[in-house]
C-alpha cells in the first residue's frame, strides 16, 4: 500500500500564500492528484502531476518530485472560499490512495 | 453534463440493521468506485468496477459489505449487518476508464451513514 503524509491543519490570512506538502512511499507510481473538499461535500479535482516539475492552474500550482516522493500544492491570493480540506492522492497500479487531508482555514 | 448521483444523502440506522446505497455514474463512464470516508480521514477505496466486472475489492469487508453493478451502469452498495464503526460518508465516483494518464475521477455528493 501507500504511506501518504500531509499536515493536519494550516491557517493563513486572506490574500496570503499557503503551501501544503505531501510525502508518499509507493511502488508502481503513475500519478499524483490534489483534491479540494469543502465540509460536507464531495472532493473536487484540483490538479494532476505525473512528471517532475510544476503545474500551474490559475491561483493553484502543484509540484512533484518523484525521486523524493514529494509534492506540494501552492494556493496563492487566498480567498475565504478556499477554506477547505485538501487531499493528496497517489495513484499506483491505477488505484488511488488518499492522504488524510489538510484542513486550511483562511482568516480575514 | 449531469454529475454522479447518489441516494439517499443521509441515513441513520441501528447496529445490526441493513442498509443500501445507490449510485448512478456519469453517462458513459466505464469505471465506478465506492469509497468510505470516516470523519477526519481521506477516502478509502472499497471496490472498483470496470463496466460490470470487479477490478479491485481488496479492502471491502466481504463478511458484511456487498456491491453490484448490474448492466454496467448503476451500482448499489449494501451493508448487512451494520456495525458502529461503519458510520462514515460513502462516496461514489466514476471515470471514463481510459488508460491515458489522466483518468480523473468525479465524485458524487456522498451518503452520510450514522449507525447508533
Amino acid at each position: 500500500g501507500q504511506n501518504i503524509d500531509q499536515p493536519t491543519e494550516m491557517t493563513a490570512t486572506e490574500g496570503a500564500i499557503v503551501q501544503i506538502n505531501c510525502t508518499y512511499q509507493t511502488s508502481g507510481f503513475n500519478g499524483l492528484f490534489w483534491y479540494q473538499q469543502h465540509a460536507g461535500e464531495a472532493p473536487t479535482f484540483l490538479s494532476y502531476n505525473v512528471l517532475d516539475g510544476l503545474e500551474e492552474k490559475g491561483r493553484f500550482s502543484s509540484f512533484l518530485s518523484r525521486s523524493k516522493g514529494y509534492s506540494y500544492l501552492l494556493l496563492k491570493e487566498l480567498q475565504m472560499k478556499d477554506s477547505a480540506s485538501y487531499l493528496c492522492a497517489v495513484r499506483a497500479y491505477y488505484k488511488l490512495s488518499f492522504g488524510a487531508g489538510t484542513t486550511v482555514t483562511v482568516r480575514a | 453534463e449531469a454529475g454522479v448521483a447518489q441516494s439517499p444523502r443521509y441515513k441513520i440506522i441501528e447496529k445490526r440493521q441493513s442498509v443500501a446505497f445507490w449510485c448512478n455514474p456519469i453517462s458513459g463512464h466505464a469505471t465506478l468506485y465506492w469509497y468510505q470516508q470516516i470523519l477526519g480521514q481521506g477516502p478509502k477505496l472499497l471496490i472498483q468496477f470496470q463496466n460490470n466486472g470487479v477490478v479491485d475489492d481488496s479492502q471491502l469487508p466481504k463478511d458484511r459489505f456487498s456491491a453490484e453493478r448490474l448492466k454496467g451502469v448503476d451500482s448499489t452498495l449494501k451493508i448487512q449487518p451494520a456495525k458502529l464503526e461503519d458510520s462514515a460518508v460513502y462516496l461514489c465516483a466514476s471515470s471514463d476508464g481510459s488508460t491515458s494518464s489522466y483518468n480523473e475521477q468525479f465524485f458524487g455528493p456522498g451518503t452520510r451513514l450514522t449507525v447508533l
